[in-house]
């Protein structure tokens, strides 16, 4: 079975700085991918960044990007020159293509920027 | 594009009666569509998964005959909850995998808050 984790329920950093957010993944599949999304107070989910698991290449979208470490199982999401408007819940997750079709989330880390 | 939409966005009913939530894919087609349940501050907890034209497949322990899920067409999927009582006063959110984009991402609509009084 699949699961994720994310072992930081709540975390802050200053408007301008960096902070990267922690996930854990498991499973015996190798064809896979990862996601990170953002829900913000609206709470409407809002995909940020996405990895395929046969790519050694990390994934970047203008602000964010993440260390992909197959070997280790962990998919961590950093947030560099971080905004006010990025205050959200962040949520890890994996679909395995080809298996349940399913997207495993884990229960999500709470980051909030001060200006 | 691969945008979803839900309606209504929030409903307030009676404890005992029935109420339909919808989730179109507006500029895509979705041949699976899935039914989340969000508390607060909680994760996203999936429901059931819909795909168009057949019967929908309930996560252990999400009662069938309480939330009706109907996926008509490859754009809409409805959630009825039916006798609805304040324990079901919740965030339910639906997502659509895009076929055409080979399905490995969901977009997500923008929820619908139930309040059952």
């Amino acid at each position: 079975a699949q699961t994720v984790t994310q072992s930081q329920p709540e975390m802050s950093v200053q408007e301008a700085e960096t902070v990267t957010l922690s996930c854990t993944y498991d499973t015996s599949e190798s064809n896979y991918y990862l996601f990170w999304y953002k829900q913000p107070p609206s709470r409407q989910m809002i995909l940020v960044i996405r990895q395929e698991a046969y790519k050694q290449q990390n994934a970047t979208e203008n602000r964010f990007s993440v260390n992909f470490q197959k070997a280790a199982k962990s998919f961590s999401l950093k947030i560099s020159d971080s905004q006010l408007g990025d205050t959200a819940m962040y949520f890890c997750a994996s679909y395995h293509q080809g298996g349940s079709e399913k997207l495993v989330f884990g229960k999500g880390t709470k980051l909030t920027v001060n200006p | 594009g691969a945008v979803v939409s839900q309606h209504p966005s929030w409903v307030i009913c009676k404890s005992g009666t029935s109420v339909k939530i919808e989730c179109r894919s507006l500029d895509f087609q979705a041949t699976t569509m899935f039914w989340y349940r969000q508390f607060p501050k909680k994760s996203l907890m999936l429901m059931a998964t819909s795909n168009e034209g057949s019967k929908a497949t309930y996560e252990q322990g999400v009662e069938k005959d309480k939330f009706l899920i109907n996926h008509a067409s490859l754009t809409l999927s409805t959630l009825t909850v039916t006798s609805a009582h304040p324990e079901d006063s919740s965030f339910y959110i639906c997502s659509a995998r895009d076929r055409l984009a080979g399905g490995r991402e969901q977009y997500f609509g923008p929820g619908t808050r139930l309040t059952v009084t």
